[in-house]
């Protein structure tokens, strides 16, 4: 059974301050999804990582893949309140229909 | 676009009740599934569809039951309901299993309380 942890469950931060936000495991993934879903809605995809060492960014947000394909780690640079919400991980298993999704880290940036 | 729809987005029920959650999608995607998500519990997976005519069990498939309608639509059936099933139900979709990464799509949720 594939699992993924991430870490840490809960963060709370001032608006302006950076973060990361890991999400580990001992599988290999052939891909590793991030999700942010906000309150009340359902998840959105944020980005796919897909190569050992893959780093993507988007605006503010840095996102980047193990070299060995067992772990990622999201990293905002001058948090927002707009930034706030629960951070999902999602892992794709070789020829897997079902995602392996980690519990979610969640955020809550303080103006 | 509408992407994954979901109907209703809020739901009461009775212990012992039934109801079926809708769900729709519009991306032409062969894949769809059923979570659920609970405080500490993370997403859980229900049922899946990995293609039309196809139904498989997930995870927590106890006290549920599913119907892949046709390639848009996917049903979830809650025949004598809980007050243990009250969760948000989400519904996603996913393209071919035969290109990667495989990314799944969800739906705004519904919200079911049993009392």
């Amino acid at each position: 059974t594939q699992l993924l942890e991430q870490s840490p469950q809960f963060l709370s931060i001032q608006e302006g301050e950076n973060l990361t936000v890991y999400c580990n495991s001992s599988s290999v993934f052939s891909s590793l999804q991030w999700y942010r879903q906000e309150p009340g809605e359902g998840p959105v995809l944020l980005v796919t990582v897909v190569t050992g060492g893959e780093v993507k960014k988007l605006k503010r947000l840095t996102f980047q893949f193990g070299d060995a394909r067992k772990d990622s780690s999201l990293h905002i640079t001058a948090a927002q309140p707009g930034d706030t919400g629960l951070y999902l991980c999602a892992g794709e298993g070789a020829g897997s229909y079902q995602l392996t999704f980690g519990k979610g880290t969640k955020l809550s940036v303080i103006p | 676009n509408a992407g994954v729809t979901q109907t209703p987005k809020f739901q009461v029920l009775k212990t012992g009740q039934s109801m079926t959650l809708q769900c729709a999608q519009d991306m032409n995607h062969n894949s769809m599934y059923w979570y659920r998500q609970d405080p500490g519990m993370g997403l859980r997976l229900i049922y899946y569809s990995a293609s039309e005519g196809t139904t498989d069990k997930g995870e927590v498939p106890n006290g549920y039951n599913v119907s892949r309608l046709n390639k848009r639509e996917f049903s979830l059936r809650l025949e004598s309901a809980a007050p243990s099933q009250t969760s948000v139900y989400f519904c996603a979709s996913s393209g071919d299993r035969d290109r990667s990464p495989y990314e799944q799509y969800f739906g705004p949720g519904t919200r079911l309380t049993v009392t």
